[in-house]
């Protein structure tokens, strides 16, 4: 069975601290990997990586693929509070159509 | 260019009061799919759909129907609603290119809602 699972299941830090989030995943025909930043509303996309070794960033955001090792990471350095969000990763099985989500990790910012 | 749409925003039932999830997209994507978000479990897949005519269950289907007549409209009907069901409902949709999405999907704003 598909399992994404996501680490640490929540985080606080203080602004200007980096963060470092974590998703492995266990997804047979494997064919992306998905971040999503989830404040009070719908998920909003981040990234979706494909291949492994290739960063992808965005401003302070950045994340990374490792297709042998099975795992995602995802960087946000000098946090701000409006970084405050659950932010959720998704495996693609492109055999089944499906993706499958881990729980989420809850990070708070304190200013 | 709206995206996804979803309706109502927020709906009360009681228990055994059958009901329908409007999700609607503009972006002419093959794949839609239906989520629900409950605490501490993520979003999980009840079901989705690759294209019109065409649609397949996800990890939680009990409870729920859903068809695809069309492109653009992916409802959702709740049978016989359960207080199990109340939760935090997701539509989302993305391009489908035969070896699976190609793209990210896109979610609707959510509907939420409360089984008594």
């Amino acid at each position: 069975e598909d399992k994404v699972v996501q680490s640490p299941l929540s985080l606080v830090v203080h602004e200007g601290d980096t963060v470092t989030l974590n998703c492995s995943y266990e997804v047979t025909n494997f064919r992306s990997l998905l971040w999503y930043k989830q404040e009070k509303k719908a998920p909003t996309f981040l990234f979706m990586l494909t291949s492994s070794g290739i960063e992808k960033k965005s401003g302070r955001l950045s994340s990374i693929l490792d297709k042998k090792e099975l795992f995602s990471i995802l960087n946000i350095t000098a946090t701000q509070t409006g970084d405050s969000a659950v932010y959720l990763c998704a495996g693609h099985n492109s055999g089944t159509y499906k993706y499958i989500f881990g729980t989420g990790t809850r990070l708070k910012v304190l200013a | 260019n709206a995206g996804v749409t979803q309706t109502p925003k927020f709906q009360v039932l009681k228990t055994g009061q059958s009901m329908t999830l409007q999700c609607a997209q503009d972006m002419n994507h093959e794949y839609m799919s239906w989520y629900r978000q409950d605490p501490g479990m993520g979003l999980r897949l009840i079901h989705y759909s690759v294209g019109a005519g065409i649609t397949d269950q996800g990890e939680v289907p009990n409870g729920y129907n859903v068809s695809r007549s069309t492109t653009e409209d992916f409802p959702l009907r709740l049978l016989s609603a359960a207080p199990s069901q109340t939760s935090v409902y997701f539509c989302a949709s993305s391009t489908y290119y035969g070896q699976g999405a190609r793209e990210t999907q896109y979610f609707g704003p959510g509907t939420r809602l409360l089984v008594l």
